[in-house]
């Protein structure tokens, strides 16, 4: 398969502050990214998305960054909630004409009250 | 809106059966993505429909296959299952025509177990 092994990194933070998830991508030539969330038992969720002429996108709560430079993602969220608390995955489409999706290995958000 | 429904929810097979994995995406949306998410490995693509054509597939063998029908719902077939096929499997749906990429959105998926 093309994903990476997934070894699913924990991220623990207090209700309340910011939370910030890395991503390291894979392929300079991706030209659009993605962060879902998945909950226990449900597929991944759409949180947002950024293309590659873009180096920042907001939404609500939520902040992406993108830095090409280095191949490197993140997600930022304020104000973290319990609700927050999922399994978080980057996602990249190689510019191959295909718009499948390459995922990253993901990583764990646990909110404590 | 109604988002992306698979059926059936649960699936358990024995090794060497058949299994068939069904999809509909939101309306509105022509192109239908099957991934496949096995314990410990992440999500791993599988094959991509749109406008009823098989347009690209993943590293997986060939009896992974599958269709898309006119009212753009889909099938995943595996055939001779394996005990390694044991996954939760994914449809997404998006409308991309003149678009470019756009985001793909999730069903819950098809839990398969192989015994």
């Amino acid at each position: 398969g093309e994903s990476v092994g997934l070894h699913l990194p924990t991220l623990s933070v207090q209700e309340g502050d910011n939370s910030i998830i890395n991503c390291a991508y894979s392929n300079s030539a991706s030209d659009y990214f993605i962060w879902y969330k998945q909950e226990s038992g449900k597929g991944p969720q759409f949180i947002i998305d950024i293309r590659s002429n873009m180096d920042k996108r907001q939404g609500q709560r939520v902040t992406v960054l993108l830095n090409k430079t280095v191949k490197h993602l993140s997600l930022q969220i304020a104000a973290t909630q319990p609700g927050d608390s999922a399994v978080y995955f980057c996602a990249e489409n190689w510019r191959d004409s295909s718009y499948k999706l390459i995922f990253g290995s993901g990583t764990r958000l646990l909110v404590r009250p | 809106e109604a988002g992306v429904t698979q059926s059936p929810t649960h699936l358990i097979k024995t090794r060497g059966q058949q299994a068939t994995l069904r999809c509909s995406p939101i309306s509105g949306h022509t192109s239908v993505y099957w991934y496949q998410q096995a314990l410990g490995l992440g999500l791993q693509f599988l094959l991509w429909y749109d406008e009823g054509e098989e347009r690209n597939r993943g590293n997986f063998p060939p009896r992974f296959s599958g269709r898309q029908f006119p009212n753009y719902s889909s099938e995943l077939n595996v055939n001779a299952l394996e005990l390694e096929d044991s996954a939760l499997y994914l449809c997404a749906s998006s409308y991309n025509r003149g678009r470019g990429n756009q985001p793909q959105h999730f069903g819950d998926g098809t839990r398969l177990s192989i015994l």
